[in-house]
C-alpha cells in the first residue's frame, strides 16, 4: 500500500463549487504539505503543517484553506473554485525539517 | 528573494549520450538541496539530498554534485527509461521546499 494517498485522483467541478481534497499518510510523519503544479511554473507551496496544532501559509494560500484532522490526515479546501485553480495538486510528508519529502500520487483538478 | 533556476528546460539525448542538468540557487541559510524525478501524471520521486559544498551522491547512472551556488545532476550513458522531468529543490530555513521548474529529459534509443 502507498505511504501517502490522495483522494480523489481526478475531479472536474464548476466555478463557485466547494471542493475538498484529502491526504492520508501511514509514515507517522508530523509534517505535511500541500503543493500545486502548473505547466511551466513548477511546484508551489500552498500550506504546510508541522503538527496537528500548527498550520502555516505558503507562497500561494489565497483561495485555499486546510484542516489537519489528525497526524495522518491533511485536507485542502477550495471554498469557491475558480478556473485558474485548475492544476495538479500534491500532498507531501516529511519526518523533520531539512529532510526529504514523500509525495502522494496527486489529484488532477479541473474547474470549468 | 530565494530562487531556484534549472537549465536547460528540455534536453534530448541519444541512448548512451552522457550529459548534465544544472540547478542554480540563491537562498539564505541552505539546509539541503534535493533532486527528484517525476514521471508524467505522477508524484515526484526522491533521488538525492546534498547538504554541503563538495558533497556528491550516486545512484545507478545518476550522480549529483553541489557547490555553493549550484548543483549538477550528471547522467552517464542514459537509457530510454531515464526519460522524465528532473526537479531540483532547496530547503528554505527548515520550513518547506522551493522548487525549480524542472528539466524534461527525453532519451531515445
Amino acid at each position: 500500500d502507498a505511504d501517502v494517498t490522495q483522494t480523489p485522483r481526478n475531479r472536474i467541478t464548476k466555478t463557485g463549487k466547494r471542493i475538498m481534497l484529502e491526504c492520508s499518510q501511514t509514515k507517522g510523519h508530523d509534517r505535511m504539505y500541500w503543493y500545486r503544479q502548473d505547466p511551466g511554473l513548477g511546484l508551489r507551496l500552498i500550506y504546510y503543517s508541522f503538527d496537528v496544532k500548527d498550520i502555516n501559509k505558503g507562497e500561494i494560500s489565497d483561495g485555499y484553506s486546510v484542516s489537519r484532522q489528525a497526524q495522518a490526515k491533511f485536507s485542502l479546501s477550495l471554498e469557491s473554485a475558480i478556473p485558474n485553480q485548475t492544476a495538479l495538486y500534491f500532498c507531501a510528508t516529511s519526518e523533520a525539517a531539512a529532510v526529504k519529502q514523500y509525495f502522494g500520487p496527486g489529484t488532477r483538478l479541473t474547474v470549468l | 528573494e530565494d530562487q531556484v533556476t534549472q537549465s536547460p528546460e528540455a534536453l534530448r539525448l541519444q541512448e548512451g549520450e552522457s550529459s548534465s542538468l544544472n540547478c542554480s540557487y540563491t537562498v539564505s541559510g541552505l539546509r539541503g538541496l534535493f533532486w527528484y524525478r517525476q514521471d508524467p501524471g505522477k508524484g515526484p520521486e526522491f533521488l538525492f539530498t546534498l547538504y554541503s559544498a563538495g558533497e556528491e551522491k550516486e545512484k545507478e547512472r545518476l550522480k549529483a554534485t553541489l557547490t555553493k551556488k549550484e548543483s549538477f545532476l550528471h547522467i552517464t550513458a542514459p537509457k530510454p527509461e531515464d526519460s522524465a522531468t528532473y526537479l531540483c529543490a532547496v530547503n528554505q530555513a527548515g520550513t518547506a521546499l522551493i522548487f525549480g521548474k524542472g528539466t524534461t529529459l527525453s532519451v531515445s534509443s
